[in-house]
Parts: C-alpha cells; structure tokens; sequence
C-alpha cells in the first residue's frame, strides 16, 4: 500500500529542545517536502526535496532544518523549537502529478 | 515567490444547492494543477489532477475545470451534502515545487 508515514503524530516539547519528526514514504519517490498548517495561513511548504542530498527551502524555512541521505526518508529537525513553531506539520512526498501526504504531526511547543 | 490564491476563503451553503469555488495560480511554467480535500486532523485528500489546458474531470457531484492559459481552475460541487463540509485545497505543481492555496473552507447547513 502507497503510505507516507510520519511520526510523532502528536508532540508536545518545551522551548529549546531539539526535537525531530521523521518521514518515511514507500513508494520511490523523489520529490518530498515539509508544510506547515496554521489557521487562516493553509499550507506553507518548509523545505522540499527534489532526490537525494538535494534539499532547497521553502517559503518558510527558518528555524527548520532537513536531510536527505535515502531516498524514503525526509526528517524535519527543528534544533531549537519556539512556540511559533506550534503547528500542524505535514510530510509529502510525489513523483510526476501523483502527491500523498502523511497523516500529519501536531506540535506544541510551551 | 509563487501566488496561488483560492476564492472565497470561506462559504456557506445550504443542503441540496450547488456551489463552486476557484483557484488561480501563475500561467507560465505549469506542470500540473492539483484539488485536495482536508478535513481537519485528516491527511489532505486527493480529488483531481489536471495537466492539459481546457481539462475537465469529475468524481461523483464534485467535478472541476482547468484554464492553463489563463491560469485558473474551478471546483464544482452539484447537490451539496453535509459530508461535504471541509476545505478545498489547491496547488499548483511548477517545475520545481508544490504551492499551495489558502484553501476554501465549504460548510453545508442542513
């Protein structure tokens, strides 16, 4: 089954505290991306990724960081989380018109 | 940075009307034109992707134009029912990234 799987679902940390979410998609994708949800603001991309090594930023990119060592996985690291950051995070991840989401991670940084 | 605008942001309507809502995005460098249905706390869900110019495609009440030239798509829902309370996303794919609109938020009243 097509899947993009994102973990933690749910997170609630406290300002300054490294924390990663991870994402993983099994279908050999090589465009994937970050985007934030924030209430009146719909979705703003983060970072995305167009294969391996290749990283770019988004509209919104400060205060994330992401990898891309395999071509499956696409982790957001935010190295210092602030409570601006609290939001409802998606992964996606495409290839020609094809795009599929995970199924979110809510973050809450205090 | 890339402009996809989505109107009305929000719409009311009553059960058994039609409605429609639209998404203008750049005319130039256009791969593909994508419609998503979210409900909150869910993974967006796909509807349409359209690539050509003049596209139309429908999936039961819910079908949708594409104007490439002009650079605008339009959703149409015939005969809304409550499950059809959600907000309808728009993105448009260019040669590099996915862009987002802000979403119409489409509430049906009994």
């Amino acid at each position: 089954e097509a899947q993009v799987t994102q973990n933690p679902r749910y997170l609630i940390t406290v300002t300054g505290k490294k924390l990663t979410v991870t994402c993983s998609q099994n279908m050999n994708h090589e465009y994937m991306s970050w985007y934030r949800q924030d209430p009146g603001l719909g979705l703003r991309q983060i970072y995305y990724s167009m294969n391996v090594e290749v990283t770019d930023k988004g509209d919104v990119p400060e205060g994330y960081k992401v990898s891309r060592k395999e071509k499956r996985n696409f982790p957001l690291i935010l190295e210092s989380p602030s409570p601006n950051q609290t939001s409802l995070y998606f992964c996606a991840s495409s290839w020609g018109t094809e795009a599929f989401f995970g199924q979110g991670t809510r973050l809450t940084v205090v | 940075i890339l402009n996809v605008e989505q109107s009305p942001q929000s719409l009311h309507v009553q059960e058994g009307d039609s409605t429609n809502f639209t998404c203008s995005f750049p005319s130039s460098n256009f791969y593909a034109l994508h419609w998503y249905r979210w409900e909150t706390a869910k993974s967006p869900e796909a509807l349409f992707v359209m690539t050509l110019n003049g596209d139309e495609k429908k999936k039961g009440r819910i079908s949708a134009t594409l104007n490439t030239k002009e650079g605008y798509s339009y959703l149409y829902i015939k005969g809304s029912q409550p499950e059809d309370s959600a907000t309808y996303l728009c993105a448009f794919r260019g040669a590099q990234k996915l862009v987002f609109g802000q979403g119409t938020r489409l509430t049906i009243n009994p």
